[in-house]
């Protein structure tokens, strides 16, 4: 099968600018999440998608950071405005719920100037 | 906030050797679950253990449980250089499923 995809795999913007992440999960993975995973550390939590609704986004700075996942598939993360501590790698998951292991795509690499 | 902790940060074996990481964790669990990541890609999932189970076998890989302990180990037994990667642990403590990650451990094998 084919694996979590996500774009672009790098990405460096000036800070205030806005920026976009996409993820195309696995075929029949009702549940996706978006991660952030800082230089040395373990992912962290940002927000988790039940099909099209987002079950958890605690987590999720709203003032800054947005997500959708339209007809329950793709899914989008964005943050306007970017600020110098949103540089890290976002990483998109899916799994098929039920407390089965996620899959995980190869990341976006924010870099912010 | 993470809830795992590995120990070691860092570990150096040579090929051929065993390599073991421990993971220490603070709540009570559903399942513990063990991820890989190598340099510049996501992680991929190795084992999950649940909480009424002690002992898992994959493979090279041995996972153990000590839920009384909070703690959880993974052995590589024959480590190869291809197993040089960070190992992250992840608690499912079942508030929604979702995942807590440690810090992970730095393993790079020597060939």
């Amino acid at each position: 099968e084919a694996g979590v995809v996500q774009s672009p795999r790098y990405k460096i913007i000036e800070k205030k600018q806005p920026v976009a992440f996409w993820c195309n999960p696995i075929s029949g993975h009702n549940t996706l999440y978006w991660y952030r995973q800082n230089l040395g550390q373990g992912p962290e939590l940002l927000i988790r998608y039940e099909n099209e609704e987002a079950v958890d986004d605690s987590q999720l700075p709203k003032d800054r950071f947005s997500a959708e996942r339209l007809k329950g598939v793709d899914s989008t993360l964005k943050i306007q405005p970017a600020e110098l501590g949103d540089s890290a790698v976002y990483l998109c998951a899916s799994s098929p719920g039920g407390g089965q292991p996620q899959h995980f795509g190869d990341g976006t690499r924010l870099s912010i100037l | 906030s993470q809830q795992g902790e590995e120990d070691p940060q860092a570990l150096s074996i040579q090929e051929g050797e065993n390599a073991t990481m421990n993971c220490s964790y603070k709540t009570s669990i559903n399942n513990l679950q063990w991820y890989r990541q190598n340099s510049g890609r996501g992680l991929v999932h190795l084992i999950l253990i649940r909480s009424n189970e002690r002992e898992k076998h994959s493979g090279r890989l041995r996972v153990t449980l000590d839920t009384s302990k909070k703690s959880s180990s993974l052995l590589i037994t024959a480590s190869r250089a291809a197993d040089t990667a960070s190992y992250f642990c992840a608690t499912d403590a079942g508030s929604q499923g979702n995942l807590i990650f440690g810090k992970g451990t730095k393993l790079s094998v020597k060939p």
